[in-house]
């Protein structure tokens, strides 16, 4: 089974900082990234996704993550933050298994952006 | 186009009672999963139906059981609730895979 680990529960950063999210998995075989937003009492948002192809997605709000097949890493970062990026990320990947495909997901990264 | 809705938004509980959440997918969406997220954790997989059958099932005990309807609508029933099971509840659609997979707002469920 495959898993995901994001290894910081919490990241604090200025206002105008750049920011790094970490985000590890575990399968070596072809797999399908995700990083999903969460603001405080809402449901999951799609920030971005790597199916294929080229290794750099970006999202329309400035976020970007690189796919690192070697490293088996899809860290999320973005290179000036604001007070309004402040949320829940969660990074997940897809298993697929039979006839399911599931996302599984990681503990997530609080990220909080000071004034 | 309105996204996916769920409700109640929130529910509360006694231990033993059942509960029913329900969920209704983006139109066109055929696939309907189920995650239960557990304050402070990441989502957990409950359930994935499409075309109104079951696909997969999570690690999660027979109390948990879920049906989707002919109009893709999917219900999750929870039986003999206990203190553990107090969650947000996600409710995500798919027109097949999970490649594009778009989550609800969640039920938040508290079990006294």
């Amino acid at each position: 089974a495959q898993s995901v680990t994001q290894l910081d529960s919490q990241v604090p950063v200025f206002e105008e900082a750049p920011v790094e999210l970490r985000c590890n998995y575990s399968s070596s075989v072809s797999v399908y990234l995700f990083w999903y937003v969460q603001y405080p009492n809402q449901g999951l948002q799609l920030l971005l996704k790597y199916l294929s192809g080229s290794t750099l997605v970006e999202s329309i709000n400035g976020f970007e993550a690189e796919f690192n097949k070697s490293q088996t890493s899809f860290h999320l970062r973005k290179p000036s933050v604001h007070i309004s990026d402040t949320a829940e990320y969660f990074c997940a990947v897809s298993e697929v298994s039979g006839n399911t495909d599931k996302l599984i997901f990681g503990t997530g990264t609080r990220l909080q952006v000071f004034p | 186009d309105a996204g996916v809705t769920q409700s109640p938004t929130h529910l509360i509980k006694t231990r033993g009672q059942h509960v029913t959440l329900r969920c209704s997918p983006i139109s066109g969406h055929k696939s309907v999963s189920w995650y239960q997220q557990v304050l402070g954790q990441g989502p957990q997989f409950i359930f994935q139906y499409y075309e109104k059958e079951e696909r997969g099932r999570g690690n999660f005990p027979d109390r948990f059981s879920a049906r989707q309807f002919p109009n893709y609508s999917s219900e999750l029933n929870v039986n003999a609730l206990l203190l553990g099971d107090s969650a947000l509840y996600l409710c995500a659609s798919s027109p097949t895979s999970v490649y594009e997979q778009f989550f609800g707002p969640g039920t938040r469920l508290t079990v006294l």
